[in-house]
């Protein structure tokens, strides 16, 4: 069965300093690979994708991601926090052609400190 | 730019009560899912629907839960007989295409009493 296991449930870290959230996943077809953001009392906001391609992404807001196959995983980095980004992170991943639903991490809560 | 809206935000209802969460997804979408998230719990799939059929559904998805697309812009899921395990926070999504993104509606808090 597939799973998400992000290893760090809280990661608590001061504002301009680096940050990087691990998630692992296990699978045995391929997988699409997701990390969604949720801000307090929000809904779930996507954050970035790996579909194919580079695997190296990146979002607007200066997160980046890598895709690393043969250690299936996609951890996500900042190289300088904000306040702002403090909020719950979600990696997620679907199943390559298969139906589309999406399998969760438990998710880490991102606390930046001044 | 488009978004997923659900109502109501917070429904509060007594055991084995029937609820209804509504959604209307992103009006070109296809594909349309429910999630739920018991507090403090990761975010668990419920089920998925395309061409007005249930495509794929989870364990929890049993046979208290229903869903339909009653017209062209409603989504909705249907407890029939709600319990206190039933209290979550459920979340609407869709997508043009399985494999893309699934963008999220702001979610329903359902508290059983």
């Amino acid at each position: 069965a597939q799973s998400v296991t992000q290893l760090d449930s809280q990661v608590p870290v001061f504002e301009e300093a680096p940050v990087e959230l691990r998630c692992n996943y296990s699978s045995s077809v391929s997988v699409y690979l997701f990390w969604y953001v949720q801000y307090p009392n929000q809904g779930l906001q996507l954050l970035l994708k790996y579909l194919s391609g580079s695997t190296l992404v990146e979002s607007i807001n200066g997160f980046e991601a890598e895709f690393n196959k043969s250690q299936t995983s996609f951890h996500l980095r900042k190289p300088s926090v904000h306040i702002s980004d403090t909020a719950e992170y979600f990696c997620a991943v679907s199943l390559y052609n298969q139906g589309g639903k999406l399998i969760f991490g438990q998710g880490t809560e991102l606390s930046v400190k001044p | 730019e488009p978004e997923v809206t659900q109502t109501p935000s917070h429904q509060v209802t007594q055991m084995g009560q029937e609820v209804i969460l509504r959604c209307v997804p992103i009006s070109n979408h296809l594909y349309f899912y429910w999630y739920r998230q018991i507090l403090g719990q990761k975010v668990e799939f419920l089920v998925s629907f395309y061409n007005n059929e249930i495509s794929e559904k989870s364990e929890i998805f049993d046979d208290q839960f229903s869903v339909e697309r009653p017209d062209g812009s409603n989504f909705t899921l249907k407890i029939r007989s709600t319990k206190l395990e039933d209290s979550a926070m459920y979340f609407c999504a869709s997508n043009r295409r399985v494999g893309n993104e699934q963008f999220f509606g702001p979610g329903t808090r359902l508290t059983v009493l």
